[in-house]
């Protein structure tokens, strides 16, 4: 199966940086998954590693090591509207296409 | 376009009694699944459907069972309910089962509580 880890907490202030960790226990992924879950909302798909590196999409970046089992959502200039939940997420090897999700870290920026 | 549509938004319901929640996917998207998701934690996959054949099951009792029509929307049923099946479920939908290449779509949920 699989494991993922992310810290449960991160508040900053707007205009910050907040880099969210996610280090995964797995015997093999097709790609690392980021999603955005605002209170009593629906979860938004932000971005999607497959390979090693970086990926950037406008203020949020993502990145991947799979020789270090071991990835992050980066959140620049941020937002007030940028409070919400952050789920990392990867779907296996097996033939079930289930996306495994970490337990989500909740931002909070502050003003 | 309409998004991922989900019905009914809120629902209560008594220890023991059924649920069906349902699902509308995003028009072109052939593909279904169902994630539980406890206050505090990530989805949890249920289900997952593509071309109205089920694809993939999580770890949940038998008491939860899904199904996919022709116009490839979807049913989730939940029967015998505990006290620990009130949760947000969520209905996602993409073009095609493998994530890599085709992200989820989610819908703003059904918030189901059982007392």
């Amino acid at each position: 199966g699989q494991s993922l880890e992310q810290p449960s907490e991160v508040t900053a202030v707007e205009g910050a940086i907040v880099q969210i960790n996610c280090t995964y226990q797995t015997s093999g992924f097709y790609g690392l998954s980021w999603y955005q879950q605002h209170d009593g909302g629906a979860p938004t798909f932000l971005s999607y590693n497959a390979l090693d590196g970086l990926e950037e999409t406008g203020r949020f970046s993502s990145f991947l090591s799979r020789s270090d089992s071991y990835g992050y959502l980066l959140l620049q200039e941020l937002q007030m509207k940028d409070s919400a939940s952050y789920f990392c997420a990867v779907r296996g090897l097996s033939n079930d296409y289930k996306l495994s999700f970490g337990a989500g870290t909740t931002v909070t920026v502050r003003a | 376009d309409a998004g991922v549509t989900q019905s009914p938004t809120h629902l209560i319901k008594t220890r023991g009694q059924h649920v069906t929640l349902r699902c509308s996917p995003i028009s072109g998207h052939k593909s279904v699944s169902w994630y539980q998701q406890v206050l505090g934690q990530g989805p949890q996959f249920i289900f997952q459907y593509y071309e109205k054949e089920e694809r993939g099951r999580g770890n949940f009792p038998d008491r939860f069972s899904a199904r996919q029509f022709p116009n490839y929307s979807s049913e989730l049923n939940v029967n015998a309910l505990l006290l620990g099946d009130s949760a947000l479920y969520l209905c996602a939908s993409s073009r095609a089962p493998d994530s890599y290449n085709s992200p989820l779509h989610f819908g703003n949920g059904t918030r189901l509580t059982v007392t």
